[in-house]
């Protein structure tokens, strides 16, 4: 069975680094290209950007680029987004997610607040 | 950016009904476009992908299709699982970007 399964998340305060991982089972994690994504408070989706299945190439949406930081650790199947100088905007439910066009495993969401 | 807009934003409809759901891209999208299904207080799951491919596992009474730049999602007969949020997502050009996402509800 595949599982994703976040952590990492909690209450942080504007201009803080924080990092969020996805534990991956189930499936042979190097196989894959991996995602992250987020949804707002209102529900809002937005993508935040992927990783090649080698790690070698990553690809984030504009408006985050400066700030996140997708990785992987294939030997220790774990997705990994560091986030930095957050900002309350960043306060979201966030998933990793299996694939790079189209997302057919999802994790159970982790919560990052920003708030001081 | 790539604009999916979609609609209705939220929707009644009746058990066995037909419902569709519909995405407009603001350009050429190819196929390149997903379906998801957010359940109350679960994360999405896929439905559709390549526009009309069904994804493993989801019922035959949902179905995908393309007409130009618009994209519809349609169940054939509305189940009371089938209540959630629904959303597209294009994978054509990045930044990937989702519609804002249609709320069914049952009447």
């Amino acid at each position: 069975e595949v599982q994703l399964v976040e952590s990492g998340g909690g209450l942080v305060q504007p201009g803080a680094s924080l990092k969020l991982s996805c534990v991956a089972s189930g499936f042979t994690f190097s196989d894959y290209w991996m995602s992250w994504v987020r949804q707002t408070p209102g529900k809002t989706m937005e993508w935040i950007g992927d990783i090649k299945y080698d790690g070698s190439y990553t690809n984030y949406a504009p408006s985050l680029k400066n700030r996140f930081t997708i990785s992987r650790d294939n030997a220790k199947s774990t997705l990994y987004l560091q986030m930095s100088n957050v900002r309350s905007e960043d306060t979201a439910t966030y998933y990793c997610t299996r694939g790079g066009y189209d997302f057919d495993y999802w994790g159970q969401g982790v919560m990052v607040t920003v708030s001081s | 950016d790539i604009q999916m807009t979609q609609s209705p934003a939220s929707l009644s409809a009746s058990l066995e009904e037909i419902v569709t759901i519909t995405c407009q891209a603001s350009q050429d999208i190819g196929n390149w476009l997903s379906w998801y299904q957010q359940k109350p207080g679960k994360s999405p799951q896929l439905l559709i992908y390549g526009a009309t491919s069904l994804a493993d596992g989801v019922p035959s009474r949902f179905s995908g299709s393309r007409s130009g730049t618009q994209y519809s999602l349609k169940i054939s007969r509305l189940q009371v699982e089938d209540i959630g949020i629904y959303y597209c997502l294009q994978a054509y050009s990045a930044p990937w970007t989702f519609g804002g996402g249609t709320k069914l509800e049952l009447k």
